[in-house]
């Protein structure tokens, strides 16, 4: 089993749309959740972290983290084009961070 | 403005012709690590730093080395290049807090 398991898609969703990314992890020593973002030809950006579970919000973007399921999420409302991107969920312990291998996302407009 | 810069952006060439990466920051971060990323995959950790003279194997090191002469700096070699080393490379440069990990724009290499 994976540390990190991520549906890798790709997904396409309408302009407008509310988007849930998801993963699973296997590790219950894992202290930070993290969203990225990474645009073609781009690296990897961050997009929010949390290290508790429940849930963190940044304009349209939420990160929701159950530890009791060892499950995190990302919700994007009103998904925009701009917002087309891979995904990828990232979770650390001490400076090691494992990466999830990313959901591709397109808005279509 | 933070930033971790690679080069080159784009390299293709031939099987066992040494290369090297380079990987810079300039944040004063101690952390520093290389991955690769492909398909379906992934970023898998190729080796890591945790200060200068300081190295450990990642996930996926073998057919790769790498230096920390200065803090700044973390080059990644591969002595006798392979076309299954063909992927996209990033550095990576991680803060104190451990909560961000600064990437460089990425090197795509190619071995024929």
């Amino acid at each position: 089993q994976k540390e990190v398991e991520q549906d890798p898609g790709p997904l396409s969703v309408p302009e407008g749309a509310i988007v849930s990314l998801n993963c699973t992890y296997s590790n219950s020593a894992f202290q930070y959740f993290m969203w990225y973002r990474q645009y073609s030809r781009k690296g990897p950006e961050l997009l929010m972290y949390t290290y508790s579970s429940g849930n963190k919000e940044d304009g349209r973007f939420t990160a929701q983290v159950d530890k009791s399921s060892k499950y995190i999420s990302l919700f994007i409302r009103d998904s925009q084009p701009s917002d087309s991107a891979t995904y990828l969920c990232a979770i650390t312990y001490g400076q090691n961070f494992v990466f999830g291998p990313g959901t591709r996302l397109s808005v279509l407009p | 403005e933070a930033q971790v810069t690679q080069n080159p952006r784009y390299l293709i060439t031939v099987t066992g012709k040494k290369l090297t990466v380079t990987c810079s920051q300039n944040m004063n971060h101690e952390y520093m690590s290389w991955y690769r990323q492909d398909p379906g995959l992934g970023l898998r950790q190729i080796y890591y730093s945790m200060n200068v003279e300081v190295t450990d194997k990642g996930d996926v090191p073998e057919g790769y080395k790498v230096s920390r002469k200065e803090k700044r700096n973390f080059p990644l070699i591969l002595e006798s290049p392979s076309p299954n080393q063909t992927s996209l490379y990033f550095c990576a440069s991680i803060g104190d807090l451990n909560t961000e990990a600064f990437f460089g724009q990425g090197t795509r290499l190619t071995v024929v």
